[in-house]
């Protein structure tokens, strides 16, 4: 049964920690994604990957990180100098780039403790 | 002004209703257009996907876009409680690495 596992579906962070939000698809597909979404704010786009070692910040990168070391799996790691962290996270994926559909995860939402 | 404009509801109408989701954007060269619904607490999920302008159906929905107008719809038939939810448009070209979402709209479907 094919899709995008993100997991955990909650996660807290202390003030000053680090935590990363995992995000493994089996569709085989290139590209993944990572997007915030806040109310009455859509969808962010946070950084994206079109191939294995590559990626791209998206429109809001400041202070999260990412890496794709396989194809299946694309981390996003929320680090201690993102401010405001507190949102619904959500990972993507589609074959090719630009005018394919992606195709979405369940997301994680993140909390300040 | 914002890439695609949308508005956010909430919509509420009846069970059995027409429902009319609409979006306008300001790219033209835009081409390819989606619209996806989204649960409370769950990711969004592809309901229609179209290219360049004209009608597309599936079942109760019917996807329309209208390039000359810069203006996409989603219209759903004989509206069900289940229906209510977020819906998103998005939308892009063939040389982007990028869809560009809309805020989405609530619709809230009453028995």
């Amino acid at each position: 049964d094919g899709g995008i596992t993100q997991s955990p579906k909650y996660l807290f962070r202390k003030e000053g920690q680090n935590v990363t939000l995992s995000c493994e698809q089996n569709l085989n597909h290139d590209a993944m994604y990572w997007y915030r979404q806040d109310p009455g704010q859509g969808l962010r786009l946070i950084y994206y990957s079109q191939i294995v070692n590559d990626f791209q910040k998206g429109d809001i990168a400041e202070g999260y990180s990412v890496s794709r070391e396989k194809k299946e799996s694309f981390p996003l790691t929320v680090t201690s100098a993102q401010k405001n962290p507190t949102a619904f996270y959500l990972c993507a994926s589609s074959p090719a780039r630009g005018n394919q559909p992606q195709h979405f995860g369940d997301g994680t939402r993140l909390s300040i403790l | 002004q914002k890439e695609v404009e949308q508005d956010p509801g909430p919509l509420s109408v009846p069970e059995g209703a027409i429902v009319s989701l609409n979006c306008t954007y300001s790219n033209s060269a835009f081409q390819y257009f989606m619209w996806y619904r989204q649960y409370s607490r769950k990711g969004p999920e592809l309901l229609m996907y179209t290219y360049s302008s004209g009608n597309k159906e599936d079942g109760r929905f019917t996807a329309q876009v209208d390039k000359s107008s810069k203006y996409i719809s989603l219209f759903i038939r004989d509206s069900q409680p289940s229906d209510s939810a977020t819906y998103l448009c998005a939308m892009t070209n063939y040389n982007t690495d990028k869809l560009i979402f809309g805020t989405g709209t609530r619709l809230q479907v009453f028995p």
